[in-house]
């Protein structure tokens, strides 16, 4: 595969560990956030979004924090699987802007 | 969601020429945008694709490097024009399915990876 995430930090789990990413951002404008994961070969895949009204929403084994206060975004993975391997970016956006701006993403090491 | 496809996935091309990327969507989507990604770096915006109009080019990105097409609401193309090694990336394609609002997830493509000779 292509080196998706060479030079990007680097959280290395065991696997059924919980994982946490953080994801700073500087635009206090920005309302809307998404995390997406990225696999080897493979473009963005959408896992969960949170509006600025909300401070936390659920899916399917991800959590998304937002603390607006400090400009911090959190996907917390619960019961990491080897299958979660990838690079995970966040991505914010505000009403003045269509397109999404891009964190500096973090790769995943599910270790098994 | 929508279901994204991009032609060619990959390409090994010559330094000085040009290659037009081709992104196709399964169902009439607002809004269109291509991304560069650097090896080993997140997403750039190079610019929204409009449809029938010019495209909307980010700073840094022109016209007469990257030439954007959008004939209708599902097809639209990238050029990479007088190609070096610099532009060795993935391109990929984005969709937001309404009204662009900024409220709105975007969809991604599987990308093109370019290697410049």
């Amino acid at each position: 595969g292509e080196s998706v995430g060479l030079h990007l930090p680097t959280l290395s789990v065991q696997e059924g560990d919980n994982s946490i990413i953080n994801c700073a951002y500087s635009n206090s404008a920005s309302d809307y956030f998404i995390w997406y994961k990225q696999e080897s070969g493979k473009g963005p895949q959408f896992i969960i979004d949170i509006r600025s009204n909300m401070d936390k929403r659920q899916g399917q084994r991800v959590t998304v924090l937002l603390n607006k206060t400090v400009k911090h975004l959190s996907l917390q993975i619960a019961a990491t699987q080897p299958g979660d391997s990838a690079v995970y970016f966040c991505a914010e956006n505000d009403t003045g802007r269509r397109a999404l701006t891009f964190g500096s993403g973090t790769r995943l090491q599910v270790q098994p | 969601s929508a279901v994204i496809s991009q032609k060619p996935s990959r390409d090994i091309c010559q330094r000085g020429t040009s290659l037009t990327i081709q992104c196709q969507v399964d169902s009439q989507v607002t809004m269109m945008f291509w991304y560069r990604q650097q090896p080993g770096q997140s997403l750039t915006l190079i610019a929204t694709a409009n449809q029938g109009s010019e495209a909307t080019y980010e700073s840094g990105f022109v016209i007469d490097k990257f030439p954007i097409s959008r004939p209708n609401l599902t097809f639209s193309t990238l050029t990479v024009s007088n190609m070096s090694p610099e532009d060795s990336s993935i391109y990929l394609c984005s969709v937001a399915r309404g009204g662009g609002g900024a409220l709105e997830t975007q969809y991604f493509g599987p990308g093109t990876r370019l290697l410049v000779l």
